[in-house]
């Protein structure tokens, strides 16, 4: 059974700092991976998206790596801004039986960026 | 685009009333699926449609749970009678899924605000 763990639970920094946030799951048949951003009383925004072949992606101040074989994946914010307080949740496609493309969650990291 | 759109937005009932929930995916999107948020479960995955037809309702909790999408462009989960355990943020997703038989993925999930559900 997949399961997706994310480290640390909650972050709390200064602003400027460059931080990383942790998934892992435990198996390494998936589609994707998804990194999502959650605001409080929101929905789930789309950060980034690394399908199953690739090893990374960059969107402006943000950098997704994949390592398929080890089970992990890290979001690079680099710079971080009170604004980009919030949860971020990781997301695995996993292929498992049915090809049913199902998204496994983590619990999510909650950062808090202080001014 | 609109985006995914949800409604109600908030719904507040009692006990064994009958709750359903609405949602619109995106134009185009050919996947839709329905999740709960709560704070002891996180998000799980309820019931996950492609091309209109149900995949996988595996995660629907029991029999009082349902959902349906008539079209492409609509989908209902209703709970019917509602329990104070129900109580949670129901969310709808969409996405555009390729296909390719065992190559076939799922695309990049696009997320409505929520629909969240109080039962007294």
């Amino acid at each position: 059974k997949q399961e997706v763990t994310q480290i640390p639970a909650a972050l709390s920094v200064p602003e400027g700092e460059n931080l990383v946030l942790n998934c892992s799951f435990t198996d390494s048949a998936i589609y994707n991976l998804q990194w999502f951003r959650q605001d409080p009383g929101k929905g789930l925004t789309s950060l980034l998206l690394i399908q199953s072949s690739q090893r990374e992606q960059t969107s402006g101040r943000l950098n997704a790596s994949l390592d398929k074989s080890s089970g992990r994946s890290t979001l690079y914010i680099a710079a971080s801004q009170p604004g980009d307080s919030a949860t971020y949740l990781c997301a695995v496609s996993h292929r498992g039986s049915g090809n049913t493309g199902k998204l496994i969650f983590g619990q999510g990291t909650t950062l808090q960026v202080k001014p | 685009d609109a985006g995914v759109i949800q409604s109600p937005r908030h719904e507040v009932t009692e006990m064994g009333q009958e709750v359903t929930l609405r949602c619109k995916p995106i134009s185009g999107h050919n996947s839709l699926f329905w999740y709960r948020q709560t704070m002891m479960r996180g998000l799980e995955l309820l019931i996950y449609f492609n091309n209109n037809v149900p995949i996988d309702d595996s995660g629907m909790p029991e029999d009082r749970f349902s959902a349906k999408m008539p079209n492409a462009s609509f989908s209902t989960l209703k709970i019917q009678p509602s329990e104070p355990r129900d109580s949670a943020v129901y969310f709808c997703a969409s996405s555009l899924r390729t296909s390719g038989g065992i190559f076939a993925n799922t695309g990049e999930l696009f997320f409505g605000e929520g629909s969240r559900l109080t039962v007294l």
